[in-house]
C-alpha cells in the first residue's frame, strides 16, 4: 500500500481564517480523496481529486469552502476557507488501492481546531 | 441519513477470547464492505473486506461475515490480543469511489 503523509498534523486556527492541508503520496496515484471526521461522527467524503481535472464534491460540500488542488500524481491540497468552530474536525486524505481492489488507504489525518 | 451503523460504541473483551464487532446497513446497492482499524493520532488502516457476492472472508485471526438478507456484517477476531485495542470502522461502497463509514466501535482487549 502507498505511504501517505499529511501536513500539518494538527493546528489551532481563529475563525474567519483559512488553512491549507497538504497530502503527499510516495507513488503516483490517479485518484485521491479528502474526508472529514467531525467529533463523534463517522468519516464523510468531501471530494474526489483527479490530476488535471476539477475535483468532484459530494453533496453538502462546495468548492468555495473547500478548494482542492491536484497539481500532480503524488500531491494534493485541501483548503478550509473562512473557518468557523463547526469546521473543527480531523481531515484525512486517502488513495485508492491497486487496480481492481476497492480499498482506500489513508493518511494520518490533520486535527483542526477552530476557536 | 446514516447508511452504515455501528450501534455499539464500545466493546471490552478478555485476551484470548473472541471479539465480535457488528455493523448494519440500509442501502441494498452496497456491493463491497470493508473494515478499518484506527489507533489514536493515526489514519484508519485497512483490515479486511468482503464482496457482496460472498458471505465470509477470512484472513488469519480476522473473519468477516456478511448477511445480505439482514443487511448485517460482523468482524470476528480470534483470539483477541491487547494490540487489537483500537477503534474499528466498517465501511461500504455502492460501485462509485465513495465509502460510507459507520461511527466506529472502540475495542478494548483486557490482558
Amino acid at each position: 500500500s502507498a505511504v501517505i503523509s499529511q501536513k500539518p498534523s494538527r493546528d489551532i486556527c481563529q475563525r474567519g481564517t483559512s488553512l491549507t492541508i497538504q497530502c503527499q503520496v510516495d507513488s503516483q496515484v490517479t485518484m485521491m480523496f479528502w474526508y472529514r471526521q467531525q467529533p463523534g461522527q463517522s468519516l464523510t467524503l468531501i471530494a474526489t481529486a483527479n490530476q488535471g481535472s476539477e475535483a468532484t464534491y459530494e453533496s453538502g460540500f462546495v468548492i468555495d469552502k473547500f478548494p482542492i488542488s491536484r497539481p500532480n500524481l503524488t500531491f494534493s491540497t485541501l483548503t478550509v476557507s473562512n473557518m468557523s468552530p463547526e469546521d473543527s474536525s480531523i481531515y484525512l486524505c486517502s488513495v485508492a488501492g491497486t487496480s481492481g481492489s476497492y480499498e482506500q488507504y489513508f493518511g494520518p489525518g490533520t486535527r483542526l481546531t477552530v476557536t | 441519513d446514516q447508511q452504515v451503523k455501528q450501534n455499539s460504541p464500545s466493546l471490552s473483551v478478555q485476551e484470548g477470547r473472541i471479539s465480535i464487532l457488528n455493523c448494519d446497513y440500509t442501502n441494498s446497492m452496497f456491493d463491497y464492505f470493508l473494515w478499518y482499524k484506527k489507533y489514536p493520532a493515526e489514519g484508519p488502516t485497512f483490515l479486511i473486506s468482503i464482496s457482496s457476492i460472498k458471505d465470509k472472508n477470512e484472513d488469519g485471526r480476522f473473519t468477516v461475515f456478511l448477511n445480505k438478507s439482514a443487511k448485517h456484517l460482523s468482524l470476528h477476531i480470534v483470539p483477541s490480543q491487547p494490540g487489537d485495542s483500537a477503534v474499528y470502522f466498517c465501511a461500504a461502497r455502492t460501485g462509485a469511489n465513495n465509502l460510507f463509514f459507520g461511527t466506529g466501535t472502540r475495542l478494548t482487549v483486557i490482558p
